[in-house]
């Protein structure tokens, strides 16, 4: 069965620094794999994901990650982070056999 | 392109009643999820629906049922709800079924049971 951990329920960065949240997974198959940002009181917005066509994938407001396969990780990185960024983050995963598997999420705070 | 809607945004019930969600997904979508969202639990997935049929279902009782119309409009129902039942639960849509399809979340239904 697959699954999904994120590592760090809470992370917290200066604006301008490096955003780094972290994402492992487990899957019996190739997975595909998701990020997904939670503003409150709104429903989840999807970053990026993975398909197996670029292992570098690039999403919206200059979020990337990196599929690593030999670490099993899908980890979210943005070079500056901008008061805008602080949000619930959740790594997600999917294959051809189970459902979407969520993790536990990361909440970003921004600190000026 | 109308994003997912949800209806209503907030409830409140009081235990023992029963519950409908509903979901209209984008437009074109054929497939509709639904996920139970709690501080506790996190997100957790109820079930799939595609083409009106159930295709996917999570771990949770009988009381949770749903279901798709033609016109991929679902529903989702809880009977003799329960303190617990309480969440946010969210609605996603993709355009078709399968794993690598992109889900598009609605702003779900914030339901409190008193």
């Amino acid at each position: 069965a697959q699954s999904v951990t994120q590592l760090g329920s809470h992370v917290s960065v200066s604006e301008g620094a490096l955003v780094l949240l972290r994402c492992n997974y487990s899957s019996s198959v190739p997975p595909y794999l998701f990020w997904y940002v939670q503003y409150p009181n709104q429903g989840l917005q999807l970053l990026l994901k993975y398909t197996s066509a670029a292992t570098l994938v690039k999403g919206i407001n200059g979020f990337e990650a990196e599929f690593k396969k030999s670490e099993t990780s899908f980890h979210l990185t943005k070079p500056s982070a901008h008061m805008s960024d602080a949000a619930e983050y959740f790594c997600a995963v999917s294959d051809q056999v189970d459902d979407m598997r969520f993790g536990a999420g990361t909440r970003l705070t921004v600190k000026p | 392109k109308a994003g997912v809607t949800q209806t209503p945004r907030y409830l409140i019930k009081t235990r023992g009643q029963q519950v409908t969600l509903s979901c209209s997904p984008i437009s074109g979508h054929r497939s509709v999820s639904w996920y139970q969202q709690t501080p506790g639990q996190g997100l957790q997935f109820l079930f799939e629906y595609f083409s009106e049929t159930q295709r996917n279902k999570g771990n949770f009782p009988g009381r949770f049922s749903g279901r798709q119309f033609s016109n991929s409009r679902s529903e989702m129902n809880v009977s003799t709800l329960e303190l617990g039942d309480s969440a946010l639960y969210l609605c996603a849509s993709s355009l078709g079924q399968g794993a690598r399809e992109t889900q598009y979340f609605g702003p779900g239904t914030r339901l409190l049971v008193l």
